[in-house]
């Protein structure tokens, strides 16, 4: 167990509509970074929140969004969703930015029909 | 997206038997990662490697950096049922973000 939980666990949604997912950190870790798993490939990095502010962004367009709240805790949101956004949603916490340890929640599912 | 050349893709193996695997990259990283993922839940991590050369062991499990900083690779000895499940190597730059990049993974199956 990392201590690191997200919700929900699953999640159906219809193109065009909007989602919101929520990560809470592990406790102590300050950081957070939102990662994309599509079915049979390895994560890819969406972006990361270091003390509340965007610390980088993947080459993701601008309808993923996201925040960090004074908790640590952090959501990802992603407006006008398509077809492709059906996918593992990961959050990682680490310590301290950077090129610190990630530790991974157990993810939310989302499907867009 | 960017990914690491992660090989083999796939491993069917009889249990007691031993397992390699190994992770490519054309660029250098500082920090190389082994997780594994069970079905439905995130990746775990297993082992982490800090410098070029290292050898590090967690159990059955053992890892390696690359002297080159652009390979790494993950050996499990005698293994067990419960070892399988999808193995990812995951390379990481001391940048601002540290970001992870991720190989396409490795399933492992074994015959009890």
């Amino acid at each position: 167990e990392t201590g690191v939980t997200q919700s929900p666990t699953h999640l159906i949604k219809t193109r065009g509509q909007q989602v919101t997912l929520r990560c809470s950190s592990q406790s102590g870790h300050n950081t957070v970074s939102w990662y994309q798993q599509a079915l049979g490939q390895g994560p890819q990095f969406i972006f990361q929140y270091y003390r509340e502010e965007e610390n980088g962004r993947g080459n993701f367009p601008p309808r993923f969004s996201g925040l960090q709240f004074p908790n640590y805790s952090s959501e990802l949101n992603v407006n006008a969703l398509e077809l492709d956004d059906s996918a593992l949603y990961l959050c990682a916490s680490s310590g301290g930015g950077g090129a610190d340890t990630q530790y991974f929640g157990p993810g939310t599912r989302l499907t867009v029909l | 997206g960017q990914q690491l050349n992660q090989s083999p893709q796939s491993m069917f193996i009889q249990e007691g038997e031993d397992v390699s695997m190994n992770c490519t990259s054309s660029s250098i990283f500082n920090t190389w990662l082994w997780y594994k993922q069970d079905p439905g839940e995130g990746p775990v991590l297993l082992i982490a490697l800090y410098k070029a050369g290292e050898l590090t062991s967690n159990g059955r499990l053992t890892a390696q950096f690359g002297i080159t900083r652009k390979d790494s690779f993950l050996n499990i000895s005698a293994s067990i049922p419960s070892d399988v499940g999808i193995y990812f190597c995951a390379g990481q730059r001391t940048s601002n973000t540290g970001k992870l990049i991720f190989g396409q993974g490795t399933t492992l199956q074994v015959k009890p």
